[in-house]
């Protein structure tokens, strides 16, 4: 069985400032992690993932997230956030190629101050 | 076309009442799921739809009743539910399974009376 704990379910922060949103698995299998963020009443979007490889790994609009064996951690990160990064954030985990389930955490809501 | 289209986008029902929610996709993917999130909770996963045949179905009450018709359109049809079912009714799509990116609709937000 595979889990996922973020540890803030809230984080303020200031325009332009570097944020973390921090996310910690559990599995006893293979892992699979990913990163949804689901804007004001719409559905959830894939912000990046790790399946294998490098363990960096990079979204389009400036996020990135590191994938940590040995600290069973995936956190997200920005270096710079805007007003429309305002959302709620979901890691979520899949333990088995070829499975259709995720298990999400319970989110973090990251607010933009400006 | 990456979009997974949901109708309607509101529905009010009364407990007696049966209604349907509507889900169509378009990028030729095969795997399709419905998904309950309530205010301030991760989505959980009702059922999943893999090639037409209902692949999982995660203990859901048998008020829920869904259907895939064909490839492209998922129903989830709705009879005597309970006021604890109201919540925003999530439909998604992948190429295979979870592994792949699932893209999701906006969402039916149902609202029991």
């Amino acid at each position: 069985a595979q889990s996922v704990t973020q540890l803030d379910s809230q984080v303020p922060v200031f325009e332009e400032a570097p944020v973390e949103l921090r996310c910690n698995y559990s599995s006893s299998v293979s892992v699979y992690l990913f990163w949804y963020v689901q804007y004001p009443n719409q559905g959830l979007q894939l912000l990046l993932k790790y399946l294998s490889g490098s363990t960096l790994v990079e979204s389009i609009n400036g996020f990135e997230a590191e994938f940590n064996k040995s600290q069973t951690s995936f956190h997200l990160r920005k270096p710079s956030v805007h007003i429309s990064d305002t959302a709620e954030y979901f890691c979520a985990v899949s333990g088995r190629a070829g499975s259709y389930q995720l298990t999400f955490g319970k989110g973090t809501k990251l607010s933009v101050i400006p | 076309d990456t979009e997974v289209t949901q109708t309607p986008k509101h529905l009010v029902m009364g407990m007696t009442n049966k209604k349907s929610l509507k889900c169509e996709q378009h990028m030729g993917h095969r795997a399709m799921y419905w998904y309950k999130q309530k205010a301030k909770k991760p989505p959980e996963l009702m059922f999943v739809y893999s090639y037409e045949k209902l692949s999982i179905n995660e203990s859901v009450p048998s008020r829920f009743s869904p259907e895939c018709p064909n490839s492209s359109l998922l129903n989830l049809h709705l009879h005597a539910l309970q006021p604890e079912d109201s919540a925003l009714y999530l439909c998604a799509s992948s190429q295979r399974g979870a592994l792949d990116t699932i893209y999701f609709g906006e969402g039916s937000w149902l609202t029991v009376v």
